[in-house]
Protein backbone atom coordinates (compact mmCIF):
# COMPACT_ATOMS: atom_id res chain seq x y z
CA UNK A 1 0.00 0.00 0.00
CA UNK A 2 1.04 3.59 -0.11
CA UNK A 3 3.08 5.17 2.38
CA UNK A 4 2.09 8.44 4.59
CA UNK A 5 5.13 9.03 6.45
CA UNK A 6 4.41 11.60 9.83
CA UNK A 7 7.26 13.54 12.05
CA UNK A 8 8.16 13.87 14.73
CA UNK A 9 6.31 10.37 16.69
CA UNK A 10 6.64 11.99 20.08
CA UNK A 11 7.38 15.45 21.31
CA UNK A 12 7.09 17.11 24.69
CA UNK A 13 7.13 20.56 24.69
CA UNK A 14 6.54 23.64 27.47
CA UNK A 15 3.23 25.25 27.74
CA UNK A 16 2.91 28.32 25.58
CA UNK A 17 5.03 26.84 22.90
CA UNK A 18 4.10 25.85 19.12
CA UNK A 19 4.98 22.84 17.97
CA UNK A 20 5.06 21.37 14.51
CA UNK A 21 3.73 17.98 12.97
CA UNK A 22 4.63 16.81 9.08
CA UNK A 23 3.04 14.90 7.20
CA UNK A 24 4.20 13.79 3.61
CA UNK A 25 2.63 11.36 1.09
CA UNK A 26 6.18 9.39 -0.16
CA UNK A 27 5.08 7.72 -3.25
CA UNK A 28 1.87 9.80 -4.50
CA UNK A 29 0.61 12.71 -4.42
CA UNK A 30 -2.35 14.08 -2.41
CA UNK A 31 -4.60 17.27 -2.73
CA UNK A 32 -6.04 16.53 0.27
CA UNK A 33 -4.70 15.31 3.38
CA UNK A 34 -6.70 14.86 6.47
CA UNK A 35 -5.54 15.71 10.23
CA UNK A 36 -6.94 13.33 13.34
CA UNK A 37 -7.72 13.76 16.73
CA UNK A 38 -7.26 11.22 18.72
CA UNK A 39 -7.87 10.63 22.81
CA UNK A 40 -6.93 7.08 25.23
CA UNK A 41 -8.98 4.28 24.21
CA UNK A 42 -11.47 6.72 21.33
CA UNK A 43 -11.90 6.75 18.20
CA UNK A 44 -10.43 9.29 15.72
CA UNK A 45 -11.68 12.73 15.35
CA UNK A 46 -11.31 14.54 11.88
CA UNK A 47 -9.90 17.95 12.72
CA UNK A 48 -9.61 19.45 9.37
CA UNK A 49 -9.26 18.58 5.59
CA UNK A 50 -5.90 19.83 4.11
CA UNK A 51 -6.34 21.46 0.82
CA UNK A 52 -3.26 21.61 -1.70
CA UNK A 53 -2.58 25.03 -2.33
CA UNK A 54 -5.66 26.98 -0.46
CA UNK A 55 -7.18 26.93 2.79
CA UNK A 56 -7.30 23.99 5.13
CA UNK A 57 -11.08 23.28 5.68
CA UNK A 58 -11.91 22.69 9.89
CA UNK A 59 -14.94 20.88 11.41
CA UNK A 60 -16.78 22.24 13.67
CA UNK A 61 -15.46 23.27 16.89
CA UNK A 62 -12.16 22.98 15.92
CA UNK A 63 -9.85 26.40 16.47
CA UNK A 64 -8.02 27.20 13.10
CA UNK A 65 -5.58 29.92 15.10
CA UNK A 66 -5.11 27.19 16.92
CA UNK A 67 -4.34 24.26 15.04
CA UNK A 68 -2.31 25.88 11.77
CA UNK A 69 -2.52 23.37 8.78
CA UNK A 70 -0.19 24.28 5.40
CA UNK A 71 -0.53 22.27 2.25
CA UNK A 72 2.40 23.90 0.59
CA UNK A 73 2.49 20.68 -1.77
CA UNK A 74 1.38 17.84 -2.97
CA UNK A 75 3.19 15.73 -1.16
CA UNK A 76 3.56 17.35 2.40
CA UNK A 77 0.94 19.01 4.83
CA UNK A 78 1.93 20.37 8.59
CA UNK A 79 -0.08 21.15 11.71
CA UNK A 80 1.09 23.91 14.05
CA UNK A 81 -0.01 23.46 17.31
CA UNK A 82 0.25 26.90 18.47
CA UNK A 83 0.71 28.24 22.05
CA UNK A 84 0.22 24.98 23.39
CA UNK A 85 -1.38 23.58 26.23
CA UNK A 86 -1.37 20.42 28.46
CA UNK A 87 -5.33 19.98 26.90
CA UNK A 88 -3.87 19.84 23.55
CA UNK A 89 -1.55 16.75 24.71
CA UNK A 90 -2.88 14.19 22.14
CA UNK A 91 -2.59 11.59 19.42
CA UNK A 92 -2.24 13.20 15.91
CA UNK A 93 -2.62 11.39 12.99
CA UNK A 94 -2.45 12.29 8.93
CA UNK A 95 -4.13 10.22 6.38
CA UNK A 96 -3.92 10.96 2.99
CA UNK A 97 -5.81 9.37 -0.43
CA UNK A 98 -3.99 8.27 -3.75
CA UNK A 99 -7.19 9.25 -5.90
CA UNK A 100 -10.87 10.08 -5.26
CA UNK A 101 -12.97 8.13 -3.12
CA UNK A 102 -10.36 5.33 -2.65
CA UNK A 103 -8.65 3.90 1.01
CA UNK A 104 -7.07 6.56 3.03
CA UNK A 105 -3.64 5.70 4.50
CA UNK A 106 -2.39 6.76 8.02
CA UNK A 107 0.53 8.30 9.11
CA UNK A 108 2.38 6.49 12.50
CA UNK A 109 0.80 9.08 14.21
CA UNK A 110 2.44 11.96 16.49
CA UNK A 111 2.20 11.71 20.38
CA UNK A 112 2.66 14.81 21.63
CA UNK A 113 2.48 16.31 25.67
CA UNK A 114 2.50 19.33 26.94
CA UNK A 115 3.85 19.84 29.84
CA UNK B 1 -26.66 12.96 15.42
CA UNK B 2 -25.74 10.26 12.28
CA UNK B 3 -22.92 8.29 13.60
CA UNK B 4 -20.99 5.07 12.98
CA UNK B 5 -20.96 3.15 15.71
CA UNK B 6 -19.64 -1.03 16.92
CA UNK B 7 -21.76 -2.92 19.13
CA UNK B 8 -19.19 -4.22 21.21
CA UNK B 9 -16.39 -2.35 22.90
CA UNK B 10 -14.38 -5.78 23.11
CA UNK B 11 -14.25 -9.10 22.05
CA UNK B 12 -11.84 -12.21 23.27
CA UNK B 13 -11.24 -14.67 20.90
CA UNK B 14 -8.95 -18.12 21.20
CA UNK B 15 -6.20 -18.20 18.49
CA UNK B 16 -7.24 -19.93 15.80
CA UNK B 17 -11.27 -19.32 15.82
CA UNK B 18 -12.85 -16.86 13.85
CA UNK B 19 -13.35 -13.19 14.94
CA UNK B 20 -16.25 -11.17 13.34
CA UNK B 21 -16.48 -7.46 14.49
CA UNK B 22 -19.67 -5.43 13.64
CA UNK B 23 -20.27 -2.15 12.99
CA UNK B 24 -23.64 -0.13 11.98
CA UNK B 25 -23.71 2.69 10.09
CA UNK B 26 -26.48 5.33 10.37
CA UNK B 27 -26.32 7.25 7.38
CA UNK B 28 -28.04 6.29 3.76
CA UNK B 29 -25.73 8.38 1.79
CA UNK B 30 -22.80 5.97 3.12
CA UNK B 31 -21.55 4.29 -0.26
CA UNK B 32 -17.83 3.24 0.79
CA UNK B 33 -16.60 1.53 4.06
CA UNK B 34 -13.25 0.70 5.49
CA UNK B 35 -11.90 -1.37 8.14
CA UNK B 36 -9.21 -0.21 9.43
CA UNK B 37 -6.64 -1.92 12.07
CA UNK B 38 -4.88 -0.01 15.13
CA UNK B 39 -2.35 -1.17 17.16
CA UNK B 40 -1.32 0.64 20.24
CA UNK B 41 0.55 3.83 19.84
CA UNK B 42 0.61 3.86 16.31
CA UNK B 43 -1.04 4.72 12.72
CA UNK B 44 -4.70 2.96 11.56
CA UNK B 45 -3.64 0.39 8.84
CA UNK B 46 -5.99 -0.17 5.97
CA UNK B 47 -7.37 -4.01 6.22
CA UNK B 48 -9.87 -3.95 3.75
CA UNK B 49 -12.47 -1.74 1.98
CA UNK B 50 -16.28 -2.31 0.08
CA UNK B 51 -18.37 -0.51 -2.02
CA UNK B 52 -22.20 -0.47 -1.03
CA UNK B 53 -22.76 -1.82 -5.14
CA UNK B 54 -21.07 -4.85 -3.61
CA UNK B 55 -22.33 -6.61 -0.69
CA UNK B 56 -19.03 -9.11 0.43
CA UNK B 57 -15.88 -8.85 -0.51
CA UNK B 58 -12.97 -11.02 0.29
CA UNK B 59 -8.94 -10.70 1.47
CA UNK B 60 -6.49 -12.68 2.87
CA UNK B 61 -7.86 -13.75 6.06
CA UNK B 62 -10.34 -11.20 5.51
CA UNK B 63 -14.41 -11.01 4.64
CA UNK B 64 -15.86 -7.76 4.80
CA UNK B 65 -20.02 -8.47 4.73
CA UNK B 66 -22.12 -5.09 3.81
CA UNK B 67 -26.12 -5.26 4.39
CA UNK B 68 -27.32 -2.10 3.29
CA UNK B 69 -30.79 -2.39 4.75
CA UNK B 70 -30.24 -2.57 7.66
CA UNK B 71 -26.69 -0.42 7.20
CA UNK B 72 -24.75 -3.15 9.32
CA UNK B 73 -20.90 -3.77 8.05
CA UNK B 74 -18.92 -6.84 9.66
CA UNK B 75 -15.15 -7.77 9.08
CA UNK B 76 -14.64 -11.58 9.89
CA UNK B 77 -11.24 -12.90 10.71
CA UNK B 78 -10.30 -16.51 9.47
CA UNK B 79 -7.81 -18.35 11.88
CA UNK B 80 -7.46 -15.61 14.45
CA UNK B 81 -3.98 -14.57 15.55
CA UNK B 82 -1.92 -13.21 18.20
CA UNK B 83 -1.11 -10.51 16.15
CA UNK B 84 -4.73 -9.82 15.39
CA UNK B 85 -4.89 -8.25 18.82
CA UNK B 86 -5.62 -4.51 18.19
CA UNK B 87 -8.49 -1.86 17.86
CA UNK B 88 -10.52 -2.23 14.74
CA UNK B 89 -12.19 0.65 13.48
CA UNK B 90 -14.98 0.76 10.52
CA UNK B 91 -15.05 4.35 8.54
CA UNK B 92 -17.18 5.39 5.99
CA UNK B 93 -17.74 8.16 3.68
CA UNK B 94 -20.37 9.53 1.68
CA UNK B 95 -21.54 10.70 -1.46
CA UNK B 96 -20.48 14.39 -2.33
CA UNK B 97 -17.84 13.85 0.88
CA UNK B 98 -15.10 13.21 -0.99
CA UNK B 99 -12.36 11.68 0.65
CA UNK B 100 -13.35 12.26 4.20
CA UNK B 101 -13.80 9.83 6.60
CA UNK B 102 -16.23 9.09 9.80
CA UNK B 103 -14.78 6.79 12.05
CA UNK B 104 -16.47 3.97 14.44
CA UNK B 105 -16.01 3.80 17.96
CA UNK B 106 -13.63 0.71 17.60
CA UNK B 107 -13.46 -2.59 19.24
CA UNK B 108 -10.84 -4.17 21.12
CA UNK B 109 -9.92 -7.77 19.93
CA UNK B 110 -8.32 -9.35 22.28
CA UNK B 111 -6.65 -12.88 21.14
CA UNK B 112 -6.12 -15.77 23.82
CA UNK B 113 -3.53 -18.18 23.10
Amino acid sequence: GAVVSQHPSRVICKSGTSVKIECRSLDFQATTMFWYRQFPKKSLMLMATSNEGSKATYEQGVEKDKFLINHASLTLSTLTVTSAHPEDSSFYICSAARGRRTEAFFGQGTRLTVV
Amino acid sequence: GESVGLHLPTLSVQEGDNSIINCAYSNSASDYFIWYKQESGKGPQFIIDIRSNMDKRQGQRVTVLLNKTVKHLSLQIAATQPGDSAVYFCAESRRGGGNKLTFGTGTQLKVEL
